[in-house]
Parts: structure tokens; C-alpha cells; sequence
């Protein structure tokens, strides 16, 4: 079975700072995604990534928020200047494209903003 | 804009009860329906997937049902077991540029022994 694998699995930073979240998506996988979930609440969706490029974002994805997909394999989120409501559960996904249905999610990782 | 409702927010049943989650969409313009299953702590599980298409798809004790026209979907679990207790999600998915999914706020499980 395929496998999104996100690293790390907990981040703890300090208010302000800068976090990079990694994540790796499915070999030959087109569409990447990122979302968040706020402890108690539902899970929202951030932003998607196709072809190089921002294909859609939320009203969350402000411009402390960042995507990119540096080397072919890896796909990060940046936040830039963190603040205590970024804590929450960052979830990457990808899709192998449009006409591929099933969504497939990473493990995780926790993001702790003191 | 799609808001995606489950009822009941909680339940708790005995172990082999049958048991029925639902899943309420407000726009019935969707791609496919997935529900998703989450440990506390934990990431998201595919379950079972519904094209727009499909009436209903089967895996093992699970059955999720989709009625497009009334924006309703249903995930049938049958002989409930302890290791069903977990969060199930259902997200939708819409005909837009990107498809991002629409979740739902979950149903907390709680199977009892």
C-alpha cells in the first residue's frame, strides 16, 4: 500500500519563528495538498499544488504560509512567523490526478507553538 | 459554499450492535464522498470512497451508502467490535479547480465491550 510519510511527526517552536513541515507524497502523484486540524475541530483544507504551482488556497493561507516542492519528491509548508493559533495537526495529501479518486493522507504532524 | 454536517456528534454502543453514521452536504454538486476513519492523535484512514455515480460501496463489515439528490451519506458498520471506536470523517469532494475535500466535524465512536 502506497504511502504519504510527513516528518516530523511533533514540532514544538517558539512563537515567531520560522517551521518548515515536510512531507513526502506518493511516487507519481500529481496533486499535493496540505491541511490542518485545530484539536477539537474540523479538519480544513489549506491549499492544493499542481504543476508547480498554488492551484488553490483557503482564506486560512495567508502570506505567512508557503509551498513548495523543491526537489521533485518533497513537498513542504513553510510558516514564516509562527503564532500560538498555527498549533493544530498539519495533514499533507496527494492525488494521483483528476480522473484517480482516492485522496491519500499522511500520518500527521503536530505543530506546538509556545 | 459546501458545509459538510454529521450526526450524531457522539454514540456509544455495545459490542455487535449494528450501527448507522451520518453524513449531511448542502451542495449536492460533488465529485465523490470519502469517509475516513481517525485515532485520537492520530492521521486520517480511507475507508471507503463513493464516486457521484455510485448508489453505494462495500468493504468488509462497512457499507457507505450516497444519495447525491438529498445530500446525505451513510456508513453502515455492522457487528460493531471495540476496535471500531475511533472518529469517523466524511469529506466531499466538489467540482472545482484543485478539489480540495470539505470535511465534516466527525462522529466520536465508542464501542463497548
Amino acid at each position: 500500500e502506497p504511502e504519504v510519510t510527513q516528518t516530523p511527526s511533533h514540532q514544538v517552536t517558539q512563537m515567531g519563528q520560522e517551521v518548515i513541515l515536510r512531507c513526502v507524497p506518493i511516487s507519481n502523484h500529481l496533486y499535493f495538498y496540505w491541511y490542518r486540524q485545530i484539536l477539537g475541530q474540523k479538519v480544513e483544507f489549506l491549499v492544493s499544488f499542481y504543476n508547480n504551482e498554488i492551484s488553490e488556497k483557503s482564506e486560512i493561507f495567508d502570506d505567512q504560509f508557503s509551498v513548495e516542492r523543491p526537489d521533485g519528491s518533497n513537498f513542504t509548508l513553510k510558516i514564516r512567523s509562527t503564532k500560538l493559533e498555527d498549533s493544530a495537526m498539519y495533514f499533507c495529501a496527494s492525488l494521483a490526478g483528476l480522473t484517480k479518486n482516492i485522496q491519500y493522507f499522511g500520518a500527521g504532524t503536530r505543530l506546538s507553538v509556545l | 459554499k459546501q458545509e459538510v454536517t454529521q450526526i450524531p456528534a457522539a454514540l456509544s454502543v455495545p459490542e455487535g450492535e449494528n450501527l448507522v453514521l451520518n453524513c449531511s452536504f448542502t451542495d449536492s454538486a460533488i465529485y465523490n464522498l470519502q469517509w475516513f476513519r481517525q485515532d485520537p492523535g492520530k492521521g486520517l484512514t480511507s475507508l471507503l470512497l463513493i464516486q457521484s455515480s455510485q448508489r453505494e460501496q462495500t468493504s468488509g463489515r462497512l457499507n457507505a451508502s450516497l444519495d447525491k439528490s438529498s445530500g446525505r451519506s451513510t456508513l453502515y458498520i455492522a457487528a460493531s467490535q471495540p476496535g471500531d471506536s475511533a472518529t469517523y470523517l466524511c469529506a466531499v469532494r466538489h467540482y472545482n479547480y484543485g478539489q480540495n475535500f470539505v470535511f465534516g466535524p466527525g462522529t466520536r465512536l465508542s464501542v463497548l465491550p
